[in-house]
């Protein structure tokens, strides 16, 4: 069955430290996104994509970085100078490149992240 | 004030029963998505719509664009149902979503 895989499922990391979320689609969807969940707020964009080798900034990208060297893949990474980078990360993709945000999302399971 | 506003915020039920979430937004939007958030954090797409009315056995969504409002109904709610709802508006000028805070509903047997 075709899906988003987002790993692993829980991550803890030192403050300082960068850390790397993985996701990883096999839906051929063109788009590809991350979105940060906080307790009691709606889900936040904080990177886009829909195509290989671009992508653009969401509202929070502030302390984030991304990469899409591959169609299936979408890999976000969280450095030191996220303030708060605890939460729970979700990864979503959708089928086509126009239009991207008026078709059906697919998500991921989610990363929580713990920074200590 | 938040763009997306839904209500009641915490619903609990009876099974069997008939169940309504509502949507309020304050910007122009091009659609509307309905998402499902399960306890342990995966979110699944329930529907998209961006006029009328749409039905997937027993979840039925309506829009009204001119009021500003959606509405999620769950007929014959059964404990399965138990989840967060989420409202998520496309925004007319960039088709970005906004997302509510969510509805988190629980049935009992």
């Amino acid at each position: 069955d075709g899906g988003i895989t987002q790993s692993p499922k829980y991550l803890f990391r030192k403050e300082g430290q960068n850390v790397t979320l993985s996701c990883e689609q096999n839906l051929n969807h063109d788009a590809m996104y991350w979105y940060r969940q906080d307790p009691g707020q709606g889900l936040r964009l904080i990177y886009y994509s829909q195509i290989v080798n671009d992508f653009q900034k969401g509202d929070i990208a502030e302390g984030y970085s991304v990469s899409r060297e591959k169609k299936e893949s979408f890999p976000l990474t969280v450095t030191s100078a996220q303030k708060n980078p605890t939460a729970f990360y979700l990864c979503a993709s959708s089928p086509t490149g126009d239009a991207y945000f008026l078709s059906p999302l697919h998500f991921g399971n989610g990363t929580r992240l713990t920074v200590t | 004030k938040n763009e997306v506003e839904q209500s009641p915020q915490n619903l609990t039920a009876q099974e069997g029963e008939f169940i309504t979430i509502n949507c309020s937004y304050s910007v122009g939007i091009s659609a509307l998505h309905w998402l499902q958030q399960h306890p342990g954090g995966g979110i699944v797409s329930l529907f998209m719509l961006s006029s009328g009315k749409k039905k997937h056995g027993r979840l039925i969504a309506t829009i009204n664009i001119q009021e500003k409002h959606s509405s999620l109904h769950i007929t014959a709610s059964h404990p399965r149902d138990s989840a967060v709802y989420i409202c998520a508006p496309a925004e007319y000028n960039t088709d970005k979503l906004i997302f509510g805070t969510g509805t988190r509903l629980q049935v009992f047997p």
